[in-house]
């Protein structure tokens, strides 16, 4: 599976669009986006995905580089409880890979009143 | 519907001693993992189930070994613990390679 590399941290303000980077740029043509979170030591909650095309849902929206090379997830009015931390995950569903994902450092992101 | 659920929640051990962490679904998911996840550090896979009866190794297998008698259920097992397992560890399951990873809340470990 790809690399990705994330900033190890941001900061944003309650109400206002959290932008989180990714940068994947050995990803192949068969590997997803995957988005994770990880509130206070629980287990990780799934965000959304995407292969290609830009996605949205009701939590966040993906936006992959038309070179698939980097990818930001937006979610549109941050509040307290987003603050968590944020996995970027680059995945080959096919052949052997069985679901299984390769978690980094990920990106905290500090939501501030 | 309680999603992924896991046994105990916490637990204090002593160097050389063995315990058995459950992991249990009832979304009939096929997939299930077990992760460790060490302070300040993204998660790790130990082993996971492609489905019942079977079970294969993942990133960090050593000195653990599961069991998936049946669908529901994923056990992993310290037969000698260390206490570099002193680790968060959690569970979980999805319903396809491509599907959506559930997680459990977690069991927080320490082997004195």
């Amino acid at each position: 599976d790809a690399k990705t590399t994330q900033p190890p941290s941001m900061d944003c303000a309650e109400g206002r669009a959290a932008n989180l980077p990714c940068n994947h740029s050995t990803i192949s043509g068969n590997e997803y986006v995957y988005w994770y979170r990880q509130i206070h030591s629980q287990g990780p909650q799934y965000i959304i995905h995407g292969l290609k095309n830009n996605e949205t849902n009701e939590m966040a929206s993906l936006i992959i580089t038309e070179d698939r090379k980097s990818s930001t997830l937006i979610l549109p009015h941050a509040t307290l409880r987003d603050t968590a931390v944020y996995y970027c995950i680059v995945f080959n569903a096919g052949g052997t890979s069985y679901g299984k994902l390769t978690f980094g450092q990920g990106t905290i992101l500090t939501v501030h009143p | 519907n309680a999603g992924v659920t896991q046994t105990p929640k916490f637990r204090v051990l002593k160097t050389g001693q063995s315990m058995t962490l459950l992991c249990a679904q009832d979304m009939n998911h096929e997939y299930m993992y077990w992760y460790r996840q060490d302070p300040g550090m993204g998660l790790r896979l130990i082993h996971y189930s492609v489905g019942e009866g079977t079970t294969a190794k993942g990133e960090v297998p050593d000195g653990y070994n599961v069991s998936r008698l049946k669908k529901q259920n994923f056990l992993l097992g310290l037969e000698s613990a260390a206490p570099s397992q002193t680790s968060v560890y959690f569970c979980a399951s999805n319903g396809g390679p491509t599907n959506t990873q559930y997680f459990g809340p977690g069991t927080r470990l320490t082997v004195l």
